[in-house]
């Protein structure tokens, strides 16, 4: 099985900050990587799919990058609605998702 | 409106069964591979279970042998059978739609069904 390795799982940061979250496979996953940000109570909702598409409707201060076992996702500047956990997820095989990145707001 | 709405879920004692269910509405649903993802109290989200447009179903480990996922298209509907169930089973249950092209993601989410096991 493939494991998705997030870090860090929690992260403090103010308004208008930059922010980058990453996520590391246990082995290639080629750019089979997609976001997702979950908010309290709420179902999880896509941002980043194939590593670097953004979803539509989805502001693009997100962003993301990375193939193979390194990814990363950021936030150009953090606005109040961005503090959520966020999830990175692969396809490449079955399906795996890390354990999540908690964004506070410092 | 495009919308998944899952049902079901509640209080059941080890050992029990519980069958979820998830109405689809806003598309086409048997164009779509369906899955379940579950999220156990404050933790992370685990894939649970999928079933193709053919009908085809798959499991991880950790269910396989115990969870039956169906779908019934001429129904909008999705469905989860849950035996042999266990104290770590407990979760809110996500009824979700794959986007299949180059790339698979998750692009619809029920806003999910609490499964509840315990005496």
């Amino acid at each position: 099985d493939i494991q998705m390795t997030q870090s860090p799982s929690s992260l403090s940061a103010s308004v208008g900050d930059r922010v980058t979250i990453t996520c590391r496979a246990s082995q290639s996953i080629r750019s089979y990587l997609n976001w997702y940000q979950q908010k309290p109570g709420k179902a999880p909702k896509l941002l980043i799919y194939a590593s670097s598409s953004l979803q539509s409707g989805v502001p693009s201060r997100f962003s993301g990058s990375g193939s193979g076992t390194d990814f990363t996702l950021t936030i150009s500047s953090l606005q109040p609605e961005d503090f959520a956990t966020y999830y990175c997820q692969q396809s490449y095989s079955m399906y795996t998702f890390g354990q999540g990145t908690k964004l506070e707001i410092k | 409106e495009v919308q998944l709405v899952e049902s079901g879920g509640g209080l059941v004692q080890p050992g029990g069964s519980l069958r979820l269910s998830c109405a689809a509405s806003g598309f086409t649903f048997s164009s779509y591979d369906m899955h379940w993802v579950r999220q156990l109290t404050g933790k992370g989200l685990e894939w649970v279970s999928s079933i193709g447009t053919s009908g085809n179903p798959y499991y991880p480990d950790s269910v396989k042998g115990r969870f039956t996922i169906s779908r019934e298209n001429a129904k909008n509907s999705l469905y989860l059978q849950m035996n042999s169930l266990r104290a770590g089973d407990t979760a809110v249950y996500y009824c979700a739609r794959m986007k299949r092209g180059a790339y698979w993601y998750f692009d619809l989410w029920g806003r999910g069904t609490l499964v509840t096991v315990s005496s």
